[in-house]
């Protein structure tokens, strides 16, 4: 079955540590995008591609990092310049102008 | 900035009633769409709907789009315990080249039974 897929589920971070979260696609989509959650809000854009070996910043990319070597993997970093980086990160993707397919999410806690 | 703003931010009804939430946005559009998220899962697409449609069915679901108000609705007829979730207009925005989506606060939606 085509889906998107994200790991880990759960991730916890020491302070000024850099984490990498995981982001598949096998549904062919040109398109990757990630989000940000925060708890009782909606998806804030951090960074996006929309085709191989490009990418471009979304709404809050400060601290963040990102790669697209593969059109299937689109991972993020989370970088020790990230102050508050405790949320729920989805990944997505999605055809040009068309409905984005989610992953499950990821849930980064510092400690 | 987001795009699309949801009303009301909560709403809680029983089970059979049905449910409207709507959505406003601010820029021209090539098309709108509506996703819903169960507690701490990814986003599930509901329906899109473009910016020269007024109306589509998916089901339950019934959504409305108004692009000289900038409002679209969305209705869930004879809501059951499983519509429990968040729920999400996103626009795609017609000064966007490709089609990046903005998404809203979301209403959340609680149907007990």
């Amino acid at each position: 079955d085509g889906g998107i897929t994200q790991s880990p589920k759960y991730l916890f971070r020491k302070e000024g540590q850099n984490v990498t979260l995981s982001c598949e696609q096998n549904l062919n989509h040109d398109a990757m995008y990630w989000y940000r959650q925060d708890p009782g809000q909606g998806l804030r854009l951090i960074y996006y591609s929309q085709i191989v070996n490009d990418f471009q910043k979304g709404d809050i990319a400060e601290g963040y990092s990102v790669s697209r070597e593969k059109k299937e993997s689109f991972p993020l970093t989370v970088t020790s310049a990230q102050k508050n980086p405790t949320a729920f990160y989805l990944c997505a993707s999605s055809t040009d102008r068309g409905s984005y397919t989610f992953g499950s999410g990821t849930r980064l806690t510092v400690v | 900035s987001q795009q699309g703003e949801e009303d009301p931010q909560a709403l809680s009804i029983q089970e059979g009633e049905n449910a409207t939430m709507n959505c406003s946005y601010k820029t021209s559009i090539n098309n709108l769409q509506w996703y819903r998220q169960n507690s701490g899962r990814g986003l599930v697409h509901l329906i899109l709907i473009r910016s020269n449609e007024r109306e589509k069915h998916s089901g339950r679901l019934r959504v409305t789009l108004d692009t000289s108000k900038k409002s679209s609705s969305l209705l869930i007829t004879a809501s059951r315990a499983a519509d429990t979730a968040s729920y999400f207009c996103a626009t795609d925005a017609t000064t966007d080249s490709w089609g990046k989506l903005q998404f809203g606060a979301g209403t959340q939606v609680v149907v007990t039974p």
